[in-house]
Order: structure tokens, then sequence, then C-alpha cells
């Protein structure tokens, strides 16, 4: 089972940050929180990653809380090719057999609207 | 770079048949990963391949799948005897050696229909 909550669906207009939450209460210390998306008739693409500080990339930017059990995925300024499923997900940090896999809940749809 | 290939893009064959999927992965990426993505649903793994390790097979539905790898290149994926609920997108996934949180790349995935 995903170790992650996420709304099912949001919208955000073109132009706009498009501020994406995920609660992960129960996760361990040695667990990486991994953002994904997945585009209509494609393979989920990888977006960002963290452990405990705030990341960014030339994708988005990832806010970790204090206490890691929840965070935020930013696409700063979303355009209409950012509409997708976007999947939050936590994995180990060392990982053993069996744990590699990525578990994938249902993600929340997000419609970047013109 | 080149990302991860799958072939074929879409199959479509009939109840009983085998077939066969290919993978290949980003070079240089020891960690190769199988997924199942039903119509509508989320991604279920199948099977996970590092180095010369044990592939982990704890994903695969039945005794019709099952997959190989060749070193640390190109996998196959075998479904024999197809069923109608094999219908699904067949994803592969690579990523660098574990242990230090490598994200998996994904291919697009074979689109498999069974009639």
């Amino acid at each position: 089972d995903a170790k992650t909550t996420q709304p099912p669906s949001m919208d955000c207009a073109e132009g706009r940050a498009a501020n994406l939450p995920c609660n992960h209460s129960t996760i361990s210390g040695n667990e990486y929180v991994y953002w994904y998306r997945q585009i209509h008739s494609q393979g989920p693409q990888y977006i960002i990653h963290g452990l405990k500080n705030n990341e960014t990339n030339e994708m988005a930017s990832l806010i970790i809380t204090e206490d890691r059990k929840s965070s935020t995925l930013i696409l700063p300024h979303a355009t209409l090719r950012d509409t997708a499923v976007y999947y939050c997900i936590v994995r180990p940090l060392i990982t053993q057999g069996g744990s590699e896999k990525l578990v994938f809940g249902k993600g929340t749809k997000l419609t970047v609207n013109p | 770079g080149a990302g991860v290939s799958q072939s074929p893009s879409n199959k479509v064959t009939e109840k009983g048949k085998d077939v066969e999927l290919r993978c290949d992965p980003i070079s240089g990426h020891t960690a190769l990963y199988w997924y199942r993505q039903r119509l509508g649903q989320g991604l279920e793994f199948l099977i996970y391949f590092q180095g010369n390790s044990a592939p982990d097979k704890s994903g695969l539905p039945s005794d019709r799948f099952s997959a190989e790898r060749t070193g640390e290149s190109v996998s196959t994926l075998t479904i024999q005897r197809t069923q109608q609920e094999d219908s699904a997108v067949y994803l592969c996934a690579s990523s660098q050696r574990q242990g230090n949180g490598q994200p998996q790349h994904f291919g697009d995935g074979t689109r498999l229909s069974i009639l």
C-alpha cells in the first residue's frame, strides 16, 4: 500500500504557481520523498526527490516540512503541458531486497487551465 | 541522451498466444524494473534486476510471467498463454545502482491488448 495521501484533483491557472500537497505522516528517517508525474499515454516522468532539505531543479521545487510528515511540490509557472497525474512516493534511502520498487498511489490529477 | 526504450510500443494478440516485450535501459544503469499499469489504475510492480544478484520476482502475478536480463543490458518480459486480464501497459524503468536514492527513469511502455 502507498504510504502517502494526496488530493485526487487540483486545478491551476496557466502561468500561476501550482502547489501540490502530500501527506506522509508515517515516513521513516531513512526514507526519501520522490515526485513523479504521468502525462496521458506516457510513462511516469521523474521530477524531484529529497530527504530533509528543500530541493529545487529545473522542473520544480520540493518543500519538506521540518517534521517530514508532509511535503509540497511547487511548479512555479504552470503551463498547459504540466497537466498530468502527479505522484508522491516514499522510499528507503538504503534499499534491500524487495523494497527497491516504487509504490504508486492514486496521485493528484492536476489540470492547468488557460 | 537516450532514455529507456521499449518495444514494441503496441502489441495486439489473441488469447492463448505468448508475447515477448523488450526493454533497453539507460546505458550504465545497473538496476532494471518492470511494472504493469491496467487502464485507469496505478502501477503494479512486477520484477526487479540488480546486477548479478538474484532478481526480485515478488510482483509477478502468475507462473505465466517471466523475465530475463542479460548482464546489465536488455531485458525481456515474457507472458505465456496470454489472458484478457493481461491487457495493460507494461512499463520498464532503470536506475543507477541503488543505495543512494537514485531515481528510476521510465520508458513509455508497451500497450498490450489481448483479444
